[in-house]
């Protein structure tokens, strides 16, 4: 069966610190890679996603980059946090077409200081 | 472009009595509609989904949902509510290529004794 991993589980950094989110999916192939970011009361906010390796789109403008390496690893990164980047960010990943669902990690709740 | 609304932010129910969480979507095709469940600190699960045929979905935890074209709406429902139910629900639509899922700002149980 498929998994996904993500790490770390909680993370505090302070401002200006570099930041790297990973996050590796188990049991398929080809998958496509999505990194969301979650703010109470705004919902999901997808921030970038990937159909294969090395293509990466982004949806919002931001400090943030990410990067795929293989075909079942996709990271977050930045070079220089800001305070506003704090928050509970979500790896997830689908397979096929547009009605197969996305199945979620568990989080990385990151707090900038 | 599509949007998903979920009205109520936050609804609290009994033990026992049923649950109808309410979502809108707007999208100028026939949507792919999922409903999540999050738990404090974890990532989404998926609960049911609906693509095409029967508007009557029935998903894990004894959930359903019905999706009705005339009203553009996709509620979710449960007949009997327990503790373990207390999370926040999302609602989201899809639409083909890349899967770009929309979801709403989520909608938190709270259920008492």
């Amino acid at each position: 069966s498929q998994t996904i991993h993500q790490w770390p589980a909680t993370l505090v950094q302070p401002v200006g610190s570099p930041l790297s989110l990973e996050c590796t999916v188990e049991g398929t192939s080809n998958p496509n890679l999505y990194w969301y970011r979650q703010a109470a009361g705004r919902g999901l906010q997808l921030l970038f996603y990937s159909v294969g390796i090395g293509q990466i789109s982004s949806e919002v403008p931001q400090n943030l980059s990410a990067s795929r390496p293989q075909d079942r690893q996709f990271i977050l990164s930045s070079k220089k946090l800001l305070l506003s980047d704090s928050g509970f960010y979500l790896c997830a990943w689908s397979v096929g077409q547009g009605n197969q669902p996305q199945h979620f990690g568990d989080g990385t709740r990151l707090s900038i200081l | 472009a599509q949007s998903v609304t979920q009205p109520d932010i936050h609804i609290t129910v009994s033990e026992g009595a049923s649950l109808e969480l309410r979502c809108n979507y707007s999208y100028g095709a026939t949507p792919y509609l999922f409903w999540y469940v999050q738990s404090p600190g974890q990532g989404l699960q998926l609960l049911l989904k609906y693509f095409s045929g029967d508007t009557l979905v029935q998903g894990i935890k004894g959930f359903e949902a019905e999706f009705k074209r005339s009203q553009s709406s996709f509620n979710l429902r449960k007949p009997s509510v327990h503790w373990s139910d207390a999370a926040e629900y999302f609602c989201a639509v899809g639409s083909g290529g890349y899967q770009k899922v929309t979801f709403g700002i989520g909608t938190k149980l709270q259920v008492i004794p």
